[in-house]
């Protein structure tokens, strides 16, 4: 069955150090996600992209980067520069642009936990 | 300003009680509106959607929401609650203009035996 996989699903860093969180999809989808999700907050937008090699900041993007050299994978990097990186992060991928009566479709999150 | 609101950040229900969970929307156009439930530690899963057409969308799970263009509001619903219904709620909506998802702060369901 085509999918969204989240890896790893916990993930402890240090202060300090760059971490990557990896989202990979099989769905043929354009256009894949990522939020950031915090207790009460709802999930907020980090970085999306819908298109191979094009991505934009979404509202939250200070402190993170991300790559899409290829249409399955959507990695991102949570640099040494975002002060609260403590969070559950979350993949999500669309089929493009259009009418898409489909919706998201969500990985099962990386727990993100700085020590 | 776009915005999703949910007014309600915790509801407590006995088990085989009716559920409404609110949504209200500001943007410029009726968006896509979306449910999703989310388990602890897990994704989102999707429960329904509405696009255009009956107000009345039925999803997964027996739940249902209702769009009111009127009132600017998506509200889930369910007739009788089961134990396993226990988790987060989101609403969602996405701009006819682009495809950005955007979500309410979410509703926690605490279901009581």
């Amino acid at each position: 069955d085509g999918g969204i996989t989240q890896s790893p699903k916990y993930l402890f860093r240090k202060e300090g150090q760059n971490v990557t969180l990896s989202c990979e999809q099989n769905l043929n989808h354009d256009a894949m996600y990522w939020y950031r999700q915090d207790p009460g907050q709802g999930l907020r937008l980090i970085y999306y992209s819908q298109i191979v090699n094009d991505f934009q900041k979404g509202d939250i993007a200070e402190g993170y980067s991300v790559s899409r050299e290829k249409k399955e994978s959507f990695p991102l990097t949570v640099t040494s520069a975002q002060k609260n990186p403590t969070a559950f992060y979350l993949c999500a991928s669309h089929r493009g642009t259009g009418d898409d009566k489909r919706g998201y479709t969500f990985g099962s999150g990386t727990r993100l936990t700085v020590v | 300003a776009q915005s999703v609101t949910q007014p309600d950040i915790h509801i407590t229900v006995s088990e085989g009680a009716s559920l409404e969970l609110r949504c209200n929307y500001s943007y410029g156009a009726t968006p896509y509106l979306f449910w999703y439930v989310q388990s602890p530690g897990q994704g989102l899963q999707l429960l329904l959607k509405y696009f255009s057409g009956d107000t009345l969308v039925q999803g997964i799970k027996g739940f249902e929401a209702e769009f009111k263009r009127s009132q600017s509001s998506f509200n889930l619903r369910k007739p009788s609650v089961h134990w396993s219904d226990a988790a987060e709620y989101f609403c969602a909506v996405v701009s006819l203009y682009n495809n950005d998802m955007r979500f309410g702060a979410g509703t926690r369901l605490t279901v009581k035996p």
